[in-house]
C-alpha cells in the first residue's frame, strides 16, 4: 500500500532560519506528491506539488523536488517567517482514484 | 474562484445522535473525497465518489454512510455518534475525468460529540 513518513516535530526556528522537513514515501504505482499546510484552526491548503520524477514544486519560497531514486520529497525554505508557523503535511496520491495518503504532519513554530 | 463548500462549519451533537455533513464540490469537479482528522492527527481517508458512484472506501465505520447526488454534492451521514467521532471532517474535490489529480479541500466541519 501507500504510506508517507515525514520528519517528526515539533520544529522550532528563529526568523530567517533555514527550514527542512524530510519526507519519504512508499507507493504502488507512480505517485503524485504534495505538501499541504494547515494553519491553526484552519483547513488544508495545497502548498506545492510534483507529478513526475525530478519535478520541482515551489510556492511562497518553499521548494520540494520529486526524487524517485530515493523516494523522497523533502520540503525546504531558505528564510522562514513567523507567518510560516503551521503544521505541514507531506502526501501522495496514486491511481485509481488519487485519494491522498498523508504523513503524520510536522508542527513548525517560527519565533521572531 | 469557487471553492469547495462544506456545511455546517461547526456541529455539536450528543452521544448516540445522528449528524449529516454536506459538501459542495467545485463546479464541474466529478470526484469527491471525505477525510477525518482527529485532534493532533493526520487526515484519514474515509470514502470517495466518482461520477456519483462510490469509488473507494477507507477506514469508515459501518455507522457512517455517504452518497453523491445528481448535482455532485455529497453528504456524510453519521449515526450512533460516539465521543471518538469528534474530529475535523474534510471534503475535497477534483476533476479526474479532465486528468487533474489535484484535490481542493473545503474548510472542514468540526464535529464535537458530547
Amino acid at each position: 500500500g501507500n504510506s508517507v513518513t515525514q520528519m517528526e516535530g515539533p520544529v522550532t526556528l528563529s526568523e530567517e532560519a533555514f527550514l527542512t522537513i524530510n519526507c519519504t514515501y512508499t507507493a504502488t504505482g507512480y505517485p503524485s506528491l504534495f505538501w499541504y499546510v494547515q494553519y491553526p484552526g484552519e483547513g488544508l491548503q495545497l502548498l506545492l506539488k510534483a507529478t513526475k520524477a525530478d519535478d520541482k514544486g515551489s510556492n511562497k519560497g518553499f521548494e520540494a523536488t520529486y526524487r524517485k531514486e530515493t523516494t523522497s520529497f523533502h520540503l525546504e525554505k531558505g528564510s522562514v517567517q513567523v507567518s510560516d508557523s503551521a503544521v505541514y503535511f507531506c502526501a501522495l496520491s496514486t491511481l485509481p482514484d488519487y485519494k491522498l495518503s498523508f504523513g503524520a504532519g510536522t508542527t513548525v513554530t517560527v519565533r521572531a | 474562484a469557487a471553492g469547495v463548500i462544506q456545511s455546517p462549519r461547526h456541529l455539536i451533537k450528543e452521544k448516540r445522535e445522528t449528524a449529516t455533513l454536506k459538501c459542495y464540490p467545485i463546479p464541474r469537479h466529478d470526484t469527491v473525497y471525505w477525510y477525518q482528522q482527529g485532534p493532533g492527527q493526520d487526515p484519514q481517508f474515509l470514502i470517495s465518489f466518482y461520477e456519483k458512484m462510490q469509488s473507494d472506501k477507507g477506514s469508515i465505520p459501518d455507522r457512517f454512510s455517504a452518497q453523491q447526488f445528481s448535482d455532485y454534492h455529497s453528504e456524510l451521514n453519521m449515526s450512533s455518534l460516539e465521543l471518538g467521532d469528534s474530529a475535523l471532517y474534510f471534503c475535497a474535490s477534483s476533476s479526474l475525468s479532465r486528468g487533474n489529480t489535484e484535490a481542493f479541500f473545503g474548510q472542514g466541519t468540526r464535529l464535537t460529540v458530547v
